[in-house]
């Protein structure tokens, strides 16, 4: 059983602030991992991915990974009002003897940013 | 560049009704995902198709069928509808099956079954 865990929420932070997203994973041959953003009543919009084990910056978002504590998360820094949605954890795992892939999506940790 | 689009937005049908649910893969993807997202949880994987084939499946009932044409579109079938069938239907497309298998979400068919 290959599951996706996120940090229960919801998350509330003052706008200016830095907000802190987890998520784990169980499945060891994970190599691909991602960050979609969700507003309500709207589709997923993918905005972070990461392959390596590290920090990626991409404007004020940081995504980390450790593979060996299977543990990927998502630092929004100067968080504001427009920040305001779910966020997704997906993590790519890829079937032995295949090049295709498939997400694995967590449930989602809901953050507001008030101002 | 155009993005994943589908259709229809949304969609009501009654208990045993049939529905069919359609997408367009973004320009230079050839590769097709469709996910399932009841309200409060993320998306669940339905089946995945690439050169017209089913390649990969998730855990739901033969209900759910697709079909994928030469133009790298798709379609999701559902037969026999139940309630617990209502949820938002999401298609994603990739086009790049190595390290990143980045995926692309579309604005999804909202699905009420009564």
């Amino acid at each position: 059983q290959k599951e996706v865990e996120q940090n229960s929420g919801p998350l509330s932070v003052p706008e200016g602030a830095i907000a802190s997203l987890n998520c784990t994973y169980s499945d060891r041959v994970s190599q691909s991992f991602f960050w979609y953003r969700q507003y309500s009543g709207k589709s997923p919009e993918l905005i972070m991915s990461i392959y390596s084990n590290g920090d990626k910056e991409d404007g004020r978002f940081t995504a980390q990974l450790n593979k060996a504590s299977q543990y990927v998360s998502l630092l929004i820094r100067d968080s504001q009002p427009s920040d305001s949605a779910t966020y997704l954890c997906a993590v790519n795992i890829q079937n032995r003897g295949s090049t295709l892939g498939r997400l694995y999506f967590g449930r989602g940790t809901q953050l507001t940013v008030w101002p | 560049d155009a993005g994943v689009t589908q259709s229809p937005t949304h969609l009501i049908k009654t208990r045993g009704q049939q529905v069919t649910l359609r997408c367009s893969p973004k320009s230079g993807h050839d590769t097709v995902s469709w996910y399932q997202q009841a309200l409060g949880q993320g998306p669940q994987f339905i089946f995945q198709y690439y050169e017209e084939e089913e390649r990969q499946r998730g855990n739901f009932p033969d209900r759910f069928s697709g079909h994928q044409f030469p133009n790298y579109s798709s379609e999701l079938n559902v037969n026999a509808l139940l309630l617990g069938d209502s949820a938002l239907y999401l298609c994603a497309s990739t086009g790049d099956r190595k390290l990143s298998y980045e995926q692309y979400f579309g604005p999804g068919t909202r699905l009420t079954v009564t």
